[in-house]
């Protein structure tokens, strides 16, 4: 992940809104992905966009990306107890291989 | 859709001995899968592609000889971690998508975490 940079921990009140940052580096990526990893368990992919979208929007779920500045977030809207687990931004190359960050620890505070 | 399951979820074995991990997609045929080795709280790496009815392609740094694997049909997609050492010890999981060198959507496994004593 030295090409994927995440902030490593978020806390956040139940109700409120959870904003995660990922940078990468790469120009050429296609796809930009969030998943989501509870502990002990495997990724769950929570939402990707492509790259020459600027919003994407699933339920609970907004994906913003500034291709220019080659940041990508994560939105989540009413964070719940559920919420909490280790999200990781990962960017698809042009030879279709995943660069993950480090990943950010959101815990979600009653 | 698109479950991909791992077996063993956990495994504990001797110094030495060697361990296989299995990787099965469910519900779709998986031409390409991934093997990644993620330690504690850090990021997931690649450790290998797989393509169905070919020899994987291993990342630099990962040795070939010592993580055997092998893509025998659409669905199974196995990792040998042979001669098994305590620095081996970590969490595997697999990735598979539908295509060719990885076109679509990787979907993961839940894990398997392998413990060398």
């Amino acid at each position: 992940g030295e090409d994927v940079e995440q902030s490593l921990f978020l806390s956040v009140r139940e109700g409120d809104s959870s904003v995660i940052n990922c940078t990468y580096t790469d120009s050429s990526s296609t796809y930009l992905y969030w998943y989501k990893q509870e502990p002990g368990a495997g990724l769950q992919l929570l939402t990707y966009i492509f790259s020459n979208m600027d919003m994407k929007q699933d339920q609970r779920l907004t994906v913003l990306l500034n291709k220019k500045d080659k940041h990508l977030s994560l939105r989540i809207a009413d964070t719940q107890t559920g919420d909490s687990a280790i999200y990781f931004c990962a960017e698809r190359s042009n030879d279709y291989k995943l660069s993950f960050g480090a990943g950010t620890t959101v815990t979600v505070r009653a | 859709g698109a479950v991909v399951s791992q077996h063993p979820s956990r495994v504990i074995c001797k110094s030495g001995t060697s361990v296989k991990i299995e990787c099965r997609s469910l519900d779709f045929q998986a031409t390409t899968m991934f093997w990644y080795r993620q330690f504690p709280k850090k990021s997931l790496m690649l450790m290998a592609t797989s393509n169905e009815g070919s020899k994987a392609t291993y990342e630099q740094g990962v040795e070939k000889d010592k993580f055997l694997i092998n893509h025998a049909s659409l669905t199974l997609s196995t990792l040998t971690v042979t001669s098994a050492h305590p620095e081996d010890s970590s969490f595997y999981i697999c990735s598979a998508t539908s295509g060719r060198a990885g076109t679509d959507t990787q979907y993961f496994g839940p894990g398997t975490r392998l413990t060398v004593l």
